[in-house]
């Protein structure tokens, strides 16, 4: 398995709170996305960065920050948290030269 | 831009009867395209890819996938479920044109039911 962890693994907040989501990996992969699953949705991609400290959006962005300020950390933030943002989140790792993206065991995040 | 559409959200089979799960995307170039699957309570786990060359890919767990330029799809089969198959099931599609960082846009996924 890829050395991708992920914590808390979960976590269940109220609204208007901060939470930070951390991404660990230690493959040392220049690629790191952030996705949410919700039923019906399928996986939709919210941040993903292609280097440290270069990141950038993706379709579902809104009330989420990342940063990368080193290769194996990649933390996603909702600043204020809402109940539409009650979701399981999977962070995934891809290497330079590869096509595939290795996922990690996903966050439960629940506000309240 | 690029979608994945899955025909069909819910699937049930009978153990030892073809799997059949329906993947169509829709991609301006040239795409990778994806299955994984995913077990209750667990992560992705990737089980097959068509990236370049042979267009009937082989996988893990007897899965296999060709992919049909005219058709735009990327369907997948096995010959003969098993209990164990019983997952959700996701196919992804990616650009191989530069400046697209590899950018997974999944389909809303396909639950596998087999039934004994």
């Amino acid at each position: 398995d890829a050395g991708i962890t992920q914590s808390p693994r979960h976590k269940v907040t109220e609204t208007g709170t901060p939470v930070t989501l951390r991404c660990h990996q230690t493959e040392n992969h220049r690629y790191m996305y952030w996705y949410r699953q919700d039923p019906g949705h399928g996986l939709r991609l919210i941040h993903y960065s292609y280097g440290v400290k270069d990141t950038d959006k993706g379709e579902v962005s809104d009330g989420y920050s990342v940063s990368r300020s080193k290769t194996e950390d990649f933390l996603l933030t909702l600043e204020s948290a809402t109940s539409s943002q009650t979701s399981v989140y999977f962070c995934a790792i891809k290497n330079t030269g590869d096509n595939e993206q290795f996922f990690g065991p996903g966050t439960r995040l629940t506000v309240l | 831009a690029q979608s994945v559409t899955q025909l069909g959200s819910h699937v049930s089979v009978s153990e030892g009867a073809l799997v059949l799960l329906r993947c169509n995307y829709s991609s301006s170039v040239p795409p990778y395209l994806f299955w994984y699957v995913q077990y209750p309570n667990q992560g992705l786990q990737l089980l097959l890819k068509y990236t370049t060359g042979a267009t009937l890919v082989k996988g893990i767990n007897g899965f296999e996938a060709e992919f049909k330029k005219s058709e735009t799809s990327f369907h997948l089969t096995k010959p003969s479920a098993h209990m164990s198959d019983a997952a959700e099931y996701f196919c992804a599609v990616t650009r191989i044109s530069g400046g697209s960082n590899y950018k997974l846009t999944f389909g809303k996924g396909t639950l596998l039911t087999v039934n004994p």
